[in-house]
Formats: structure tokens, sequence, C-alpha cells
């Protein structure tokens, strides 16, 4: 079992819609978790943080359920701009600082 | 600077020859991090330092590869004897290590092409 998954999409949604992105990982002692974006051709981005209360930022909210090991990322209203890749990623407890990316989930927002 | 910086951007290289890849982490960032990444494909670790050590190398795909880290702020990674399957890009992160929030920052990346 891939340490953390993500279907890969690409997910083709209209403009307005809301769209929402799981990541499963395996590893249940990780102890911070992050969904970064990526555009074509461009570097990874922090999008935002994961909490295990939940959290919110404009359109997106994320969610984290460590009992059945999965993060969530909700995208509303979705703009043709959030059209991306968007990269789970979560960091292990104890003394290793070596964060593990999901392989991410490709995101279309069409007129 | 403000973020981190790569150089170069492109590199185009003939099989055999070697590369020399460099990383200027943001400053402060105690941590630094190597990626490749393949065309359509998720990232790839190679290396990770902690100042200057480098505590795991395991991401490192062969002995061709190999990395190092200076005054705990510029990195390079050198491919010797490049081959026509280490054409991707090359991503660089730092991070402060702050407990609960390892956040990385990437640079643009170095493409290489290995003609």
């Amino acid at each position: 079992r891939k340490e953390v998954e993500q279907d890969p999409g690409p997910f083709n949604v209209p403009e307005g819609a809301t769209v929402a992105f799981n990541c499963t990982y395996s590893n249940s002692a990780s102890q911070s978790f992050f969904w970064y974006r990526q555009d074509c051709r461009k570097e990874p981005k922090l999008l935002m943080s994961v909490y295990s209360s939940g959290n919110e930022d404009g359109r997106f909210t994320a969610q984290l359920n460590r009992a059945s090991q999965y993060i969530s990322l909700l995208i509303r209203d979705s703009k043709l701009s959030d059209s991306a890749t968007y990269l789970c990623v979560v960091s292990p407890s104890g003394g290793s600082y070596i964060p593990t990316f999901g392989r991410g989930t490709s995101l279309i927002v069409h007129p | 600077g403000a973020g981190v910086s790569q150089s170069p951007s492109n590199k185009v290289t003939e099989k055999g020859k070697d590369v020399e890849l460099r990383c200027d982490p943001i400053s402060g960032h105690t941590a630094l991090y190597w990626y490749r990444q393949r065309l359509g494909q998720g990232l790839e670790f190679l290396i990770y330092f902690q100042g200057n050590s480098a505590p795991d190398k395991s991401g490192l795909p062969s002995d061709r590869f190999s990395a190092e880290r200076t005054g705990e702020s510029v990195s390079t990674l050198t491919i010797q004897r490049t081959q026509q399957e280490d054409s991707a890009v090359y991503l660089c992160a730092s991070s402060s290590l702050q407990v609960g929030k390892n956040i990385q920052y990437f640079g643009a990346g170095t493409r290489l092409s290995v003609l």
C-alpha cells in the first residue's frame, strides 16, 4: 500500500461547482498534514495546512479524519484559476522530517 | 532573497556529461530537500539535509547522484555520467522545521534534458 494515496483524476467541473478530493495515508503516527497546489510546469506551493478540528480559508475547507486516516479538501464556487494539481502531504512524527507527497489530483475547471 | 532560488532554470546536456544543480534556500532554514519530478509524475524524494548533514540519502537513485550542502546554506546536486532517464525537473525545497509545521517552500526547479 502506498503511504499517501490520491485519486489522480482529472476532475472536470464547471465554474461555480463544488468539488471535493480525498487523500488516504497509511502511517497512523503521522503528525502534520497539508494541501499543496501545483500549476502546470510550476513548483508546488502551500495551499493550506490541515488541522484536527478542520479549517477553512475562503472557498477552501480542509478536514482531517485520524480514525479513518484520510484528509479532504473541499473547493466551493470553483474558478477557472483553480485548475491545477492538488497534492496531499503527510509529515511523520518523531525524528523524521521527511514528508510524503501524494501523486496529486488534477482539477480542470471549465467555463 | 525572499524565496528558494535554483540555478540554472534549464539545462540541456549530452549523455555521459556531468551536471551540477544549485539551490539557495530561504535564509535561516535548517532543512533542505531535493526532489525529482518526471513529466506527468509525482515528486520523488532524493535527499534531505539538516544543517550540513544528510541523515537520509535513501532516495538517491544511483551512485551517479551526490549532493552536498555548505554553510548551512547553498546545496549542490551533482549527477555524473548523465543518462536519458535523468531527464526531469529537479526541485529543491527548504523548511524551518518548526514543530508540527514542517512547511516546505519550493524553488522553481531546474529542468534537465539529457540528449
